[in-house]
């Protein structure tokens, strides 16, 4: 089975604070992707990445920003944490041509 | 662009009942069509999932949900509700191009009384 761990699984940072949230998949997946889970909202693409170093915007990448520098690995950053940002965030990896995407289990960010 | 509806956020049935969630989408050609169950405080599980050949899919936990392109539909029913079906159910769509990017809807959540 393919695993997605994230670093934390609660997280409270202070406004302005830089944030890393950190996702690892075991499984060789190409490609990665960041989103983020609000109440009524669904979930929504933050950012992908197809391959090492690479990275495009999903439809909400502002305060955001992503480093890929191995391919297990994809890190997001908020880089001046705000109280907008406070919300549930999940990792995704999938091969590409798969047709299906695993899930982390996801960080509870609280940004006061 | 792609865009998916799920009509109800909320849906509840009692134990035994059928289980009817429904979903519609809007996408130029035909996507990839995933359901996925969220249970409390954790990430989400794929359910089920078309890409092609035929419209009726099984997936998990004896759920199952038909492609019908006619009525850009694709509803999941489970015939006897059970209390550990209660969750948040989240239907996706992504495109044919390889990139597996999901568009979801905004959830529905079910719940089943005893």
């Amino acid at each position: 089975d393919v695993k997605v761990t994230q670093s934390s699984r609660y997280l409270v940072k202070r406004t302005g604070e830089k944030v890393f949230l950190e996702c690892v998949q075991d499984m060789d997946h190409e490609n990665m992707f960041w989103y983020r889970q609000d109440p009524g909202l669904g979930l929504r693409l933050i950012y992908f990445s197809y391959d090492v170093k690479m990275k495009e915007k999903g439809d909400i990448p502002e305060g955001y920003s992503v480093s890929r520098e191995k391919k297990e690995r994809f890190s997001l950053i908020l880089e001046s944490a705000s109280t907008n940002q406070t919300s549930m965030y999940l990792c995704a990896s999938s091969l590409r041509l798969a047709g299906r995407s695993d899930f982390g289990p996801g960080t509870r960010l609280l940004v006061l | 662009a792609q865009s998916v509806t799920q009509l109800g956020s909320h849906v509840s049935v009692s134990e035994g009942a059928l289980v009817l969630l429904r979903c519609n989408y809007s996408s130029s050609v035909p996507p990839y069509l995933f359901w996925y169950v969220q249970y409390p405080n954790q990430g989400l599980q794929l359910l089920l999932k078309y890409t092609t050949g035929a419209t009726l899919v099984k997936g998990i936990n004896g759920f199952e949900a038909e492609f019908k392109k006619s009525e850009t539909s694709f509803h999941l029913t489970k015939p006897s509700a059970h209390m550990s079906d209660a969750a948040e159910y989240f239907c996706a769509v992504s495109d044919r191009g390889g990139s597996e990017k999901l568009v979801f809807g905004k959830g529905t959540k079910l719940t089943v009384n005893p």
